[in-house]
């Protein structure tokens, strides 16, 4: 079975500082790693993606995150936050089922950008 | 690209009653999922179309819920006999394929009296 860990459920910083949203998983396969943005009574959107290749990638918004693979990691980063990145963040591992995707989802940190 | 669409965003109903939703997912896209989110919770699976097929069902899908999607286009999702363990957002995704993202509608937000 699959599992997500979100290590820090909230995580405060002030604006224009940098962002770090830690994120591990398990896994006995290959996975794919996912992570989403949710703000306040919408859906989830997503933020980025990892399938293969380069470890460090790049989403939308200005964030990255790199894949750690000896250390089953998948943070989430940015350099310069927004108040406007106030939200839940959600990092997700897929397994494959049937022809389709099933996302396991962590328990969310829900980030907030003071001024 | 018009989305996801859920239909009703907010279902306030009393505990016992039968409850339904609705999804339209992405036009071109054959996958379909729906997963349940309760309060400060990430999502959870609960069941996968691919066209018409449901292919897989969550341990969470208990007999007072069923999904359909008839014609592979909108599905629906119906509760009967609420409890208030039901309360919680409902989600809706589609995707093109197998290797695609997931994308996800607003939700249906639903409240248990």
């Amino acid at each position: 079975a699959q599992s997500v860990t979100q290590l820090d459920s909230q995580v405060p910083v002030f604006e224009e500082a940098p962002v770090e949203l830690r994120c591990n998983y398990s896994s006995s396969v290959s996975v794919y790693l996912f992570w989403y943005v949710q703000y306040p009574n919408q859906g989830l959107q997503l933020l980025l993606k990892y399938l293969s290749g380069s470890t460090l990638v790049k989403g939308i918004n200005g964030f990255e995150a790199e894949f750690n693979k000896s250390q089953t990691s998948f943070h989430l980063r940015k350099p310069s936050v927004h108040i406007s990145d106030t939200a839940e963040y959600f990092c997700a591992v897929s397994s494959f089922f049937q022809g389709a995707q099933k996302l396991v989802f962590g328990q969310g940190t829900r980030l907030t950008i003071n001024p | 690209d018009t989305g996801v669409s859920q239909n009703p965003r907010h279902k306030i109903t009393k505990r016992g009653q039968n409850v339904t939703f609705r999804c339209d997912p992405i036009s071109e896209h054959n996958r379909l999922y729906w997963y349940r989110q309760t309060l400060g919770q990430g999502p959870e699976f609960l069941t996968y179309f691919q066209n018409e097929a449901q292919l897989e069902k969550s341990r969470l899908l208990s007999d007072r819920f069923s999904a359909e999607r008839p014609k592979g286009s909108f599905s629906t999702l119906e509760i009967q006999r609420t409890e208030q363990g039901d309360s919680a957002m409902y989600l809706c995704a589609s995707s093109l394929s197998k290797d695609q993202p997931q994308h996800f509608g607003d939700g249906t937000r639903l409240s248990i009296l």
